[in-house]
């Protein structure tokens, strides 16, 4: 079974500009969460989608965002880019939502570079 | 806030001893526990998670212990081997709260051969 897939890998954008990042998650798996990976924030929790709809959210300015589609992709948007955008973005699916305790497996993230 | 924390940025541990990682929450609305290992440029790979209502799970070479009173888990490894070398996060959940994962700040491991 394939895992969980993220486009691009590599990313490098300007201040000011937007991003929108993809997740494919893996097969029958309805929820999909997407974290900030930074050296010295360590994960932190952007938001979490399940069937279409947005169950948790981070605490992450507006400018974060995402949807999922009905087949479980899920983007991430990022408007307005700021210096400190630059990080891991990892997504993780699982079967259910994790607030049941679901084992979430991680994609290999996108690497962001804003300058 | 750090609700979760892993105060050792990194250890290194001789090849066949135990490697213990240590991890302290403050939220006691926690009640499910995970560790994750991660090598470079690849997402985090589930190792092994724990319920509030048990203070030990056990998994091969792996086991990771849950003391609710003082808000402490760990993960032993025994016997260390190369291969475990790399940055193993722990993150907790509230089930019955906000649910979603809150993760530490990570801690890398070297295995000395």
């Amino acid at each position: 079974k394939a895992g969980v897939t993220q486009t691009p890998r590599y990313l490098i954008k300007t201040r000011g500009q937007q991003v929108t990042l993809s997740c494919s998650p893996i097969s029958g798996h309805r929820s999909v969460s997407w974290y900030q990976q930074t050296p010295g924030q360590g994960l932190q929790f952007l938001f979490e989608y399940f069937s279409e709809t947005q169950r948790n959210k981070g605490n992450f300015p507006g400018r974060f965002s995402g949807r999922q589609f009905s087949n479980s992709r899920s983007e991430m948007n990022v408007s307005t880019l700021e210096l400190g955008d630059s990080a891991l973005y990892l997504c993780a699916s699982s079967l259910s939502w994790t607030g049941i305790g679901e084992t979430q497996y991680f994609g290999p993230g996108t690497r962001l570079l804003v300058l | 806030d750090q609700q979760v924390k892993q105060n050792s940025p990194s250890l290194s541990v001789q090849e066949g001893r135990i490697s213990i990682l240590n991890c302290d929450y403050t939220n006691s609305m926690f009640d499910y526990f995970l560790w994750y290992k991660k090598y470079p440029a690849e997402g985090p790979t589930f190792l092994i998670s724990i319920s509030s209502i048990k203070d030990k799970n056990e998994d091969g070479r792996f086991t990771v212990f849950l003391n609710k009173s003082a808000k402490h888990l760990s993960l032993h490894i025994v016997p260390s081997q190369p291969g475990d070398s790399a940055v193993y996060f722990c993150a907790a959940s509230a089930v019955r709260g906000n649910e979603k994962l809150t993760f530490g700040t990570g801690t890398r491991l070297t295995i000395i051969p």
